[in-house]
């Protein structure tokens, strides 16, 4: 079956670096992935969406130049945290969508990200 | 604008007993419902789909879900419930035109299995 593969899938790093979370649609070409957040204990929040060849759509509060989000190609979309701050500290899941309008979301196993 | 709600945001049942999570909707269009399962550190794993054919949907690991129109609702049932079934659940819902819509995911239900 169809595999999101993401990467890393914890990382830690200090306030001020930038870190980079990669997201692969393994055995399907994705135009479209999601960047989900998700806080201790509570549900997934849509960041951003992402489009392969032009530029992601933020949802409402979502910093643009803090969570950049780069979809070169069919099968890859990263997600940058720009100036990490402890606050930025959490949960990362990327989801794809094979083409198609009755396939399912795919999601990546999530990456930790932990700001000291 | 579409919606999920997830009665009880923890759910314990004995092994072997039924288990039952609840999720009402609310959705201006026809809608696509979801229900994922989320293991400790992972992402989710889809478990089944309601996209306006039969109402009673049967997913994987034994789990079946019923949309009722008049009841806004799409509860998350199995007979039977297995230790492997702790995990956190997740409602969701989509316009018809999912294949570019986002999902809106309910609050989760934290589902606990005694021995």
């Amino acid at each position: 079956g169809a595999v999101v593969s993401q990467h890393p899938s914890w990382v830690i790093c200090k306030s001020g670096t930038s870190v980079k979370i990669e997201c692969r649609s393994l055995d399907f070409q994705a135009t479209t992935m999601f960047w989900y957040r998700q806080f201790p204990k509570q549900s997934l929040m849509l960041m951003a969406t992402s489009n392969e060849g032009s530029k992601a759509t933020y949802e409402q509060g979502v910093e643009k130049d803090k969570f950049l989000i780069n979809h070169a190609s069919l099968t890859l979309s990263t997600l940058t945290v720009t100036s990490a701050h402890p606050e930025d500290s959490s949960f990362y899941i990327c989801s794809a969508r094979d083409q198609g309008n009755d396939s399912p979301l795919h999601f990546g196993n999530g990456t930790r990200l932990t700001v000291t | 604008a579409q919606s999920v709600t997830q009665l009880g945001s923890h759910v314990s049942v004995s092994e072997g007993a039924l288990v039952l999570l609840r999720c009402n909707y609310s959705s201006s269009v026809p809608p696509y419902l979801f229900w994922y399962v989320q293991y400790p550190n992972q992402g989710l794993q889809l478990l089944l789909k309601y996209t306006s054919a039969a109402t009673l949907v049967k997913g994987i690991n034994g789990f079946e879900a019923e949309f009722k129109k008049s009841e806004t609702s799409f509860h998350l049932t199995k007979p039977s419930a297995h230790m492997s079934d702790a995990a956190e659940y997740f409602c969701a819902v989509s316009g018809p035109n999912f294949g570019n819509e986002k999902l809106t995911f309910g609050t989760g239900t934290r589902l606990t299995i005694i021995p």
